[in-house]
């Protein structure tokens, strides 16, 4: 069966400097691999995704993250964190094959941007 | 453009009262979902319905009924509402193409629900 995981309940990084979300998933056939990020109180909001292509893939409000097969894992990146992206973080795959029966999620990462 | 919407977004049970929440879209997309989100445990879905006129069951669905009205809705249904179902559950829908996402999931804004 599918899964995510991502081993970092917390990351705290200070303003200005680079953030890393972790991520790894274990699925039969090519991953559809995909960034959520969720603020207090709202909903999700897409980030960016992987489906095939180029393993580095750019997404919104200058965040990328990196698809590597080998390692099976899918790292969210940015090169100057900002305050405002202090939010919680999730990765997601596609249950099966190409995701039509929907996505699972890993427990999220809290990301907190110090001033 | 509403995108996916959701109501009631707050409500309150007691134990054995059912509801059924509500949840529509107007991006025109064929596929439908709902998760619940509980604190650790990231988003765990329900049920799905693939296209208009069908439904499956997803990772954790005992407990819940749903219902694909048309093209736009999908309704969630708690027939007996018990304390575990307390949660935010999110409506969300993409557009799909055989067995494949066309682009992500869209969700709405949730519904936060306490079972008493």
């Amino acid at each position: 069966a599918q899964s995510v995981a991502q081993p970092e309940d917390q990351v705290n990084v200070a303003e200005g400097n680079p953030l890393t979300v972790k991520c790894t998933y274990s699925v039969s056939g090519n991953p559809y691999l995909f960034w959520y990020v969720q603020y207090p109180n709202r909903g999700l909001q897409f980030l960016l995704k992987y489906i095939t292509g180029d393993n580095l893939v750019k997404g919104s409000y200058g965040f990328e993250a990196e698809f590597n097969k080998s390692q099976t894992s899918f790292h969210l990146k940015k090169p100057s964190a900002l305050v405002s992206d202090s939010a919680l973080y999730f990765c997601a795959v596609g249950r099966s094959g190409g995701g039509a029966d929907g996505l699972t999620f890993g427990k999220g990462t809290h990301l907190i941007i110090q001033p | 453009n509403a995108g996916v919407t959701q109501t009631p977004k707050f409500q309150v049970l007691k134990t054995g009262q059912s509801m059924t929440l509500q949840c529509a879209q107007d991006m025109n997309h064929n596929s439908m979902y709902w998760y619940r989100q509980d604190p650790g445990m990231g988003l765990r879905l329900i049920y799905y319905s693939a296209s208009e006129g069908t439904t499956d069951k997803g990772e954790v669905p005992n407990g819940y009924n749903v219902s694909r009205l048309n093209k736009r809705e999908f309704s969630l249904r708690l027939e007996s509402a018990a304390p575990s179902q307390t949660s935010v559950y999110f409506c969300a829908s993409a557009s799909v193409q055989g067995i494949q996402l066309s682009n992500e999931q869209f969700f709405g804004p949730g519904t936060r629900l306490t079972v008493l």
